[in-house]
């Protein structure tokens, strides 16, 4: 039973254009939500979070939406640089504060020069 | 600040042997994860730790898997015996205790099992 799914299993983006990686939740206790990116051989790096409180957050060129009514969230790039190839991971947790996280299957993007 | 470090990066075992995989988490995390990260798949949360007590180990095959984290510091976690489904990446991930959920991973440990 996959909580959190990343139905696009891959996507490709012509550099400086906008890349939009989208998330889907099925658990309503789940209140935080957070990005991470995987280069291969590498663990995961945080990205970004946001609260459920909270419908948007912004960190430079990384914008992240939240819509709880459809359960639903999305990663934007802008623009969209060759250097963020990468896997990256939707996650989820019940509480914003030392919990456990559920992760996406992740989706691969490949911005192209 | 150095980041958490894994060994080893790669083992290849035969099916029904041990293995152990090591974890230092970064400097004054109390919260200790390990995930596994089969082929394709997201990070699965095997075992949390809140200083070297167990908080979530639910997800644990523990007829199989084990893990401590007996001074509160580094971890091990150890497979016996090996099954082939337990391919997989191995990550070890740190965090402060009482912190947001921002989790800090190492670069994992790749197991094969032939």
């Amino acid at each position: 039973d996959q909580q959190v799914k990343q139905n696009s299993p891959s996507l490709s983006v012509q550099e400086g254009r906008i890349s939009i990686l989208n998330c889907d939740y099925t658990n309503s206790m789940f209140d935080y939500f957070l990005w991470y990116k995987k280069y291969p051989a590498e663990g995961p790096t945080f990205l970004i979070s946001i609260s459920s409180i909270k419908d948007k957050n912004e960190d430079g060129r990384f914008t992240v939406f939240l819509n709880k009514s459809a359960k639903h969230l999305s990663l934007h790039i802008v623009p969209s640089q060759p250097g963020d190839s990468a896997v990256y991971f939707c996650a989820a947790s019940e509480g914003e504060y030392g919990n456990k996280l559920v992760f996406g299957a992740g989706t691969i993007l490949r911005v192209k020069s | 600040e150095a980041g958490v470090a894994q060994s080893p990066r790669y083992k290849i075992i035969e099916k029904r042997q041990s293995v152990a995989f090591w974890c230092n988490p970064i400097s004054g995390h109390a919260t200790l994860y390990w995930y596994q990260q089969i082929l394709g798949q997201g990070p699965k949360l095997l075992i949390q730790f809140q200083n070297n007590g167990v908080v979530d180990d639910s997800q644990l095959p523990k007829d199989r898997f084990s893990a401590e984290r007996l001074k509160g510091v580094d971890s091990t976690l150890k497979i016996q015996p090996a099954k082939l489904e337990d391919s997989a990446v191995y990550l070890c991930a740190s965090s402060y205790a009482g912190g947001q959920n921002e989790q800090f991973f190492g670069p994992g440990t790749r197991l094969t099992v032939l």
